[in-house]
């Protein structure tokens, strides 16, 4: 069974202060990760797709990447307006193009 | 595109009473997913829909619940007999030719 694991559950930075949300997961075959960004009581944002090792995406002060067998969200220099839950997702083989979550890291910028 | 629209957004409902949700999908996106999501958790899949047939169904979805997607358009998610354990946000989603699915606000149900 697909499974993802997302680490920390919560993460409290200061503004500016930069660091890492990570996604582990276990596959069969791997047709992409997807990173959704959820504020409370509305649906998720999309953020990003990565389909293989070692690819990178972009977008303001998100970075994501991936490994064979986990994926990195780094953000750089939050600002409060980042304060969210962050959804890790992946899409398999063989699963009709539904996607799996992860249980999310729900991340809190203070000035 | 307008986005995934939900409708309603907030739903109270006496157990054992019948509730229905309905999603209207980003424009020309042939497929259509339902996601149930509740406190502290990641959406877990419903069901999936691809035009105007249903290709899967979790386990999660028992026989009181029922979606349908007539003419590959708009769907709607039933739930017959509400008990307590459905309280949650119901997440309707759509995805055209770049497999990106984009997820409405959601529907949150509270069963009382």
């Amino acid at each position: 069974e697909d499974q993802v694991t997302q680490s920390p559950e919560a993460l409290r930075l200061q503004e500016g202060e930069s660091s890492s949300l990570n996604c582990s997961y276990t596959v069969s075959g791997l047709r992409g990760l997807f990173w959704y960004r959820q504020d409370p009581g509305k649906g998720p944002e999309f953020l990003f797709t990565l389909y293989s090792a070692g690819e990178e995406k972009e977008k303001e002060r998100l970075k994501a990447t991936l490994t064979k067998k986990e994926s990195f969200l780094h953000i750089t220099a939050p600002k409060p307006e980042d304060s969210a839950t962050y959804l890790c997702a992946v899409r398999t083989t063989g699963t009709a193009s539904k996607l799996t979550f992860g249980t999310g890291t729900r991340l809190q910028v203070t000035l | 595109d307008t986005g995934v629209s939900q409708d309603p957004r907030h739903k109270i409902t006496k157990r054992g009473q019948n509730v229905t949700f309905r999603c209207d999908p980003i424009s020309e996106h042939n497929r259509l997913y339902w996601y149930r999501q509740t406190l502290g958790q990641g959406p877990e899949f419903l069901t999936y829909f691809q035009n105007e047939a249903q290709l899967e169904k979790s386990r999660l979805l028992s026989d009181r619940f029922s979606a349908e997607r007539p003419k590959g358009s708009f769907s709607t998610l039933e739930i017959q007999r509400t008990e307590q354990g459905d309280s949650a946000m119901y997440l309707c989603a759509s995805a055209g030719s770049r497999n990106t699915i984009y997820f409405g606000e959601g529907s949150w149900l509270t069963v009382v």
